[in-house]
């Protein structure tokens, strides 16, 4: 149990345009889900918190207008990186947790690569 | 912020010594403590994790111990295997939220047959 996918696994893009990226968890709901962006050989960093039916909580440097996230639903979260340039290519993660109000696992998407040319 | 810190950042031990990676974190409130795997191009995956009120974890081969006086929290692998070779996140739970995660650098480990 506890699997979470995202979609698309990799994308190629022009500079300037927008891309979605979506997390699911397949079999369990996830009322908080995590995004994440890893450079090359570097750690994962946190971008936002995303808690459905409200506002995702953006970490510090990290633009709200740029990288919009929408939670609409206990398995779905998407992540849009609107007005993308070659600096947001990067490899994003997905994560999910089945409870908001206590630690628990995080459960990982396999990521998406995103490549803007 | 909370602050991790991870070392070594590279590791190359042989096949069936033991290795030893370390991380401290700042933010006294952290109480979560997972270990993640990641493979090239993969995604990380959970081996190992500890909560604050417990000081040692065991699985197997893979062990962690914390010390929240110090602040530091250590993954022990024994009998390394080339299969073991990766790179290794330390994490902790960010004070404020609870249960976003701060990652460490990562520890990039090679195993030698």
């Amino acid at each position: 149990g506890a699997v979470v996918s995202q979609h698309p696994s990799w994308v190629i893009c022009k500079s300037g345009t927008s891309v979605k990226i979506e997390c699911r968890s397949l079999d369990f709901q996830a009322t908080t889900m995590f995004w994440y962006r890893q450079f090359p050989k570097q750690s994962l960093m946190l971008m936002a918190t995303s808690n459905e039916g409200s506002k995702a909580t953006y970490e510090q440097g990290v633009e709200k207008d740029k990288f919009l996230i929408n939670h609409a639903s206990l398995t779905l979260s998407t992540l849009t990186v609107t007005s993308a340039h070659p600096e947001d290519s990067s490899f994003y993660i997905c994560s999910a947790t089945r409870d908001s109000f206590s630690t628990d696992t995080q459960y990982f998407g396999p990521g998406t690569r995103l490549t803007v040319l | 912020g909370e602050n991790v810190e991870q070392h070594p950042s590279t590791l190359s031990v042989q096949e069936g010594d033991s290795a030893v990676i370390k991380c401290t974190y700042s933010d006294s409130a952290s109480n979560y403590f997972p270990w993640y795997k990641q493979e090239l191009g993969k995604r990380p995956q959970l081996i190992i994790d500890i909560r604050s009120n417990v000081g040692e974890k065991k699985d197997q081969r893979i062990a962690v111990t914390l010390n929240k006086t110090a602040k530091h929290f250590s993954l022990h692998i024994t009998e390394t295997q080339p299969e073991d070779s990766a790179v290794y996140f330390c994490a902790a739970t960010t004070g404020d939220s609870g249960y976003a995660l701060n990652f460490g650098k990562g520890t990039s480990l090679l195993v030698t047959p």
